[in-house]
């Protein structure tokens, strides 16, 4: 099975900052990783699929890059509504489906 | 509009069965595969697996294989998963999810979840 590494585990930022996370494959998935957004005690939300395209609805400050193993998620600029836990899935092998462990954002 | 509505929550005793059911409405669906994604107390999401509402056909993360059955009513645009054998590491939220039947496509829509508790 493919393993997904997200990083930093955690993090605190202040409202306007620009916040990078990012998450590595085992293995070459090409562009297959998608991004989602989880607030506490609600579902997860797509953000970005294909590793940089942004889902309808998505606000621009949300951004993706990377291909083979390595790729990031951007928030340009940090909102407060932006709290939340970020996980990273690859879906080059479904099932299985592997997600990242997730970061957990936090507003300082 | 997409909508995933999942059943109510759950407490069931360890060795019992559950079934979580998702009912579809906004769009066609046969046309989007299904998958079944958990999410144990502060913890991450967990891949379980996804059914073809057209066919029928299941396939399995290999933890899953022989404890978990996926099915569909195509006539109530419904989907359900059954898990046996139910053990306390098997507390979690449960989500449905959908993906367009292409390779490698992202879960676009997500069910509110259904919370499974295994307690004796």
């Amino acid at each position: 099975d493919i393993q997904m590494t997200q990083s930093p585990s955690s993090l605190s930022a202040s409202v306007g900052d620009r916040v990078t996370i990012t998450c590595r494959a085992s293995q070459s998935i090409n562009t297959y990783l998608n991004w989602y957004q989880q607030k506490p005690g609600k579902a997860p939300k797509l953000l970005i699929y294909a590793a940089s395209s942004l889902q309808e609805g998505v606000p621009s400050r949300f951004s993706g890059s990377g291909s083979g193993t390595d790729f990031t998620l951007t928030i340009s600029s940090l909102q407060p509504e932006d709290l939340a836990t970020y996980y990273c899935q690859e879906t080059y092998t479904t099932p299985p489906s592997t997600f990242g462990q997730g970061t957990k954002l936090e507003i300082k | 509009q997409v909508q995933l509505v999942q059943s109510g929550a759950e407490v069931k005793k360890p060795g019992a069965s559950v079934k979580v059911s998702c009912k579809a409405s906004g769009y066609t669906f046969t046309e989007y595969y299904l998958h079944w994604v958990r999410q144990a107390p502060g913890q991450g999401l967990e891949y379980m697996g996804w059914i073809n509402p057209n066919s029928g056909a299941t396939n399995f993360a290999q933890k899953f294989q022989g404890r978990v059955t996926m099915t569909r009513d195509t006539s109530i645009t419904t989907a359900y998963m059954d898990v046996s054998r139910l053990k306390s590491d098997d507390t979690a939220v449960y989500y449905c999810a959908r993906d367009r039947m292409v390779v490698g496509q992202p879960l676009d829509y997500w069910g509110q979840g259904t919370l499974v508790t295994v307690s004796s």
